[in-house]
Order: C-alpha cells, then sequence, then structure tokens
C-alpha cells in the first residue's frame, strides 16, 4: 500500500516570491505520483506528473518538481508566484500493483499575499 | 485535451430521497472511473471503482447499498445516494482514467441534503 504525506496544511507568501510545497511518500513498490491544483468549488486539474525517466518534471503554470527517491519525495516548486496561484494543492501517488487507484494527500492551500 | 463533464454541479435535496449525479468523458473511453469524497478543507477520499460492465468495488467502510454505482457504457459513470441524509451533505468528484496513468477530474457535485 501507498501513502502521501503533505507536510505543510497552509503556505503564505509574497507575490512574486519562489515557493515550495512538500511532499513525501511511502511505498514498497515503484510509485508514480502527481501534483494536483483545486481551486474553490471545483474539480481537480493536474499540474505535473512522474511516471519515468527525468526526476525533473516540469508542468503547466511554471511549476515543477523533482522526484526523489532516496528521500521518498516529490516537492512542487514554482520560482515567482501569481495572485492567481492560489489554490489548494494535492500530491498524490499510485502504483503498478494498486489497480491504478490514485491516493491523495491531505493537501496544502497556498495563499498569495500581494 | 480529454474532458469529463460531472453534472450536476450542485444539487438540494431532502432528506430520505435519493439523488443521481452523472460522470461522463467527452472525448475519450474510461473502462475505469473513480469517485472521490471531499469533506470542506480536506482531501479527496476514494468511495469506490468503477469498471465499464461491472460492479464497482467499494472501498472499505463505504455503504454500497447507500452509494450506488453505475458504468453502463464506456463514458458514462453514474453515482446514486439513496435515501440521503444530511450526513450525506458533501462535495463529490469523479475522475476517469484515460490510458495506464491518465486521470481526468470532473468539476464537482456540491450535495446539500435538508
Amino acid at each position: 500500500a501507498q501513502s502521501v504525506t503533505q507536510l505543510d496544511s497552509q503556505v503564505p507568501v509574497f507575490e512574486e516570491a519562489p515557493v515550495e510545497l512538500r511532499c513525501n511518500y511511502s511505498s514498497s513498490v515503484s510509485v508514480y505520483l502527481f501534483w494536483y491544483v483545486q481551486y474553490p468549488n471545483q474539480g481537480l486539474q493536474l499540474l505535473l506528473k512522474y511516471l519515468s525517466g527525468s526526476t525533473l518534471v516540469k508542468g503547466i503554470n511554471g511549476f515543477e518538481a523533482e522526484f526523489n527517491k532516496s528521500q521518498t519525495s516529490f516537492h512542487l516548486r514554482k520560482p515567482s508566484v501569481h495572485i492567481s496561484d492560489t489554490a489548494e494543492y494535492f500530491c498524490a501517488v499510485t502504483s503498478y500493483s494498486s489497480a491504478s487507484k490514485i491516493i491523495f494527500g491531505s493537501g496544502t492551500r497556498l495563499s498569495i499575499r500581494p | 485535451g480529454a474532458v469529463v463533464s460531472q453534472h450536476p454541479s450542485r444539487v438540494i435535496c431532502k432528506s430520505g430521497t435519493s439523488v443521481k449525479i452523472e460522470c461522463r468523458s467527452l472525448d475519450f473511453q474510461a473502462t475505469t472511473m473513480f469517485w472521490y469524497r471531499q469533506f470542506p478543507k480536506q482531501s479527496l477520499m476514494l468511495m469506490a471503482t468503477s469498471n465499464e460492465g461491472s460492479k464497482a468495488t467499494y472501498e472499505q467502510g463505504v455503504e454500497k447499498d447507500k452509494f450506488l454505482i453505475n458504468h453502463a457504457s464506456l463514458t458514462l459513470s453514474t453515482l446514486t445516494v439513496t435515501s440521503a441524509h444530511p450526513e450525506d451533505s458533501s462535495f463529490y468528484i469523479c475522475s476517469a482514467q484515460q490510458g495506464t496513468y491518465g486521470y481526468t477530474f470532473g468539476s464537482g457535485t456540491r450535495l446539500t441534503v435538508v
């Protein structure tokens, strides 16, 4: 079974500052990792995903994440945030053995201050 | 890109009645769909996995007789909340799987039982 932990429930950041949202996972098998963004009263939108290959993954809206197997982490970063990035961010994990079920972390609320 | 349409976006029903939520993949076929429940300011909890033409697989603790799932075609899955009660009020989100690890989410349904 897999699990994912998002260490920060809330992250306040000033506009145009860099941000890192932390995500750690636990699994006994190879994993596939995702970051999703959710705006209020909406579904989830995929920011990026790691399936294989390069450990640095670039996504939409200027976000990127780095898969670190030794630290079992998949932290999300953006060099300069905008007000429009205010949202809830979810890290998620699945594996070949999980019958495609995707498990979500508890979420991190990113709030951007002008 | 892949689009999943979820209807209705909001529904208010009286206690004891049933409510049906539809999830459609508009431009791809989804052999597997997932149903999630999300409480305010919390993460998504997987309720069940729906496979076209077969019975849904429910997660532990989810009442299959209360949350009826039907996946009659490759583009449509429905979730029916039977004999709804105020504690069933929540945000319900569906997800359709495309390919091996491609997941597209609907925009969610806000259910309020009064």
